[in-house]
């Protein structure tokens, strides 16, 4: 339990339809983040919030949107996928952005199957 | 970042240390060096990090060599349940983005 949730733990969608994807930090901490990592790749990054302002954005297509009302809650929102964004979804959180060993806690991440 | 080398794999007894070798030739003065694990389609969990002192913790040691070129992730009481896949990652300090390569899957035998 590293004190970072997510809901659901699985999602089945199909292309049209619109979902969200909800990360919880109970840790105080002050930036976020979504990962994305599909089978037999490395975790890619995809956004970054610190103080509830998106600071990085690694080229994700715009059929994801991410918002964060405030420092403990992070969504991704999705629409029209594809079978390709399969993958499991993490969040991430850490304590102080641009801290020298500002290490990150994962929740267990979203099983995403797009059909 | 810099890059990381590690074995693709690597098997251990269950009750002996787990030593994961990781080489970081390219790593500056500044970049720490960080080892999280992933158990099978879980979260990563973090480890353990360190910048030039040898480092412990309740989960592992990590061991940096002088040159700081390569380090060593100890396991010293390997269970069963440390079987995973272990990142070896390179982190200017500041830095946020966390590049993950392909690690070491560590399986614990009985």
């Amino acid at each position: 339990e590293t004190g970072v949730t997510q809901t659901p733990r699985h999602l089945v969608m199909g292309m049209t339809n619109k979902k969200s994807l909800k990360c919880e930090q109970h840790l105080g901490h002050n930036a976020m983040y979504w990962y994305k990592q599909s089978a037999k790749k490395p975790l890619e990054l995809m956004f970054v919030y610190n103080f509830k302002e998106q600071t990085e954005n690694n080229s994700v297509p715009s059929r994801f949107s991410p918002e964060c009302p405030n420092s403990s809650h992070l969504f991704l929102h999705l629409h029209t996928l594809q079978p390709e964004d399969s993958a499991l979804y993490l969040c991430a959180s850490s304590e102080l952005p641009g801290r020298s060993a500002d290490t990150q806690y994962f929740g267990p991440g979203t099983r995403l199957t797009v059909l | 970042d810099a890059k990381t080398t590690q074995p693709t794999s690597m098997d251990c007894a269950e009750g002996r240390a787990a030593n994961l070798p990781c080489n970081h030739s390219t790593i500056s003065g500044n970049e720490y060096v960080y080892w999280y694990r992933q158990i099978h389609s879980q979260g990563p969990q973090y480890i353990i990090h360190g910048l030039k002192n040898n480092e412990t913790n309740e989960m592992a040691s990590l061991i940096i060599t002088e040159d700081r070129k390569s380090s060593t992730l100890i396991l010293p009481h390997a269970t069963l349940r440390d079987t995973a896949v272990y990142y070896c990652i390179g982190r200017f300090q500041g830095a946020q983005k966390l590049v993950f390569g392909q690690g070491t899957r560590l399986t614990i035998n009985p």
